[in-house]
């Protein structure tokens, strides 16, 4: 089953627009929400991360959003740039001795327009 | 300075025979990971390994045996390749829970297998 949802499948901004990739889990015993970026043959690279002890994490131009009750998580990137067309997964593990493993989401295309 | 290497980057078989893939890690890490990501790009993981230890197998077909010379290496070996296993398969590492430190997992660039 899937147990991190993520959507949209795929994403056009404009230039200088907000990207916003959104995510859902089922499984209450993850504690740990990373995102990572990807480029066309290239391996996934952690953007940013957040726990459930905080609502939001805000790292230069991207801002992880938290909504534990809803379990819920978003991606925001502002002032979107075409340096930022990539593939984004949404990622959720339980960190313990043995469940480390990371689940991931579907994934999203991102392109940012001129 | 590479800090998770895999080889091959591309490898091309025949349905039947057995193949292997390498990866090395250079961050000092104790916890090593293989993923498979399909052509849909859904990334799933296979197996993890802390200090040479198996600590985790995702019901992946016993074709399937990663093996770990040391805490730096965690190899994978596929037996009697099937179309289905055409894939990118990416090896990662962390430092992993015990250390108490970072939880990050940083990814190789990936081996793209394609079976004939």
């Amino acid at each position: 089953q899937q147990q991190v949802k993520q959507s949209p499948q795929s994403l056009i901004v404009q230039k200088g627009g907000i990207s916003i990739i959104n995510c859902a889990y089922e499984n209450t015993a993850f504690d740990y929400f990373p995102w990572y970026q990807q480029f066309p043959g290239k391996g996934p690279a952690l953007l940013i991360a957040i726990r459930p002890d905080v609502s939001e994490k805000k790292e230069g131009r991207f801002t992880i959003s938290f909504n534990k009750s809803a379990k819920q998580f978003s991606l925001h990137i502002m002032d979107s740039q075409p340096g930022d067309s990539a593939t984004y997964f949404c990622a959720a593990s339980m960190l313990g001795f043995g469940n480390e493993k990371l689940t991931f989401g579907t994934g999203t295309r991102l392109t940012i327009i001129p | 300075d590479t800090a998770v290497s895999q080889t091959p980057k591309y490898l091309v078989t025949q349905m039947g025979n057995d193949k292997s893939i390498k990866c090395e890690q250079n961050l000092g890490h104790d916890t090593m990971y293989w993923y498979k990501q399909d052509s849909k790009k859904f990334l799933k993981i296979m197996f993890s390994y802390n200090n040479k230890e198996l600590i985790i197998n995702e019901t992946v077909p016993n074709r399937f045996s990663p093996k770990s010379p040391d805490k730096a290496h965690l190899n994978l070996h596929i037996n009697s390749l099937e179309l289905g296993d055409s894939a990118v398969y990416f090896c990662a590492s962390s430092h992993g829970p015990a250390s108490g430190k970072s939880d990050t997992q940083y990814f190789g660039p990936g081996t793209r297998l394609t079976v004939l």
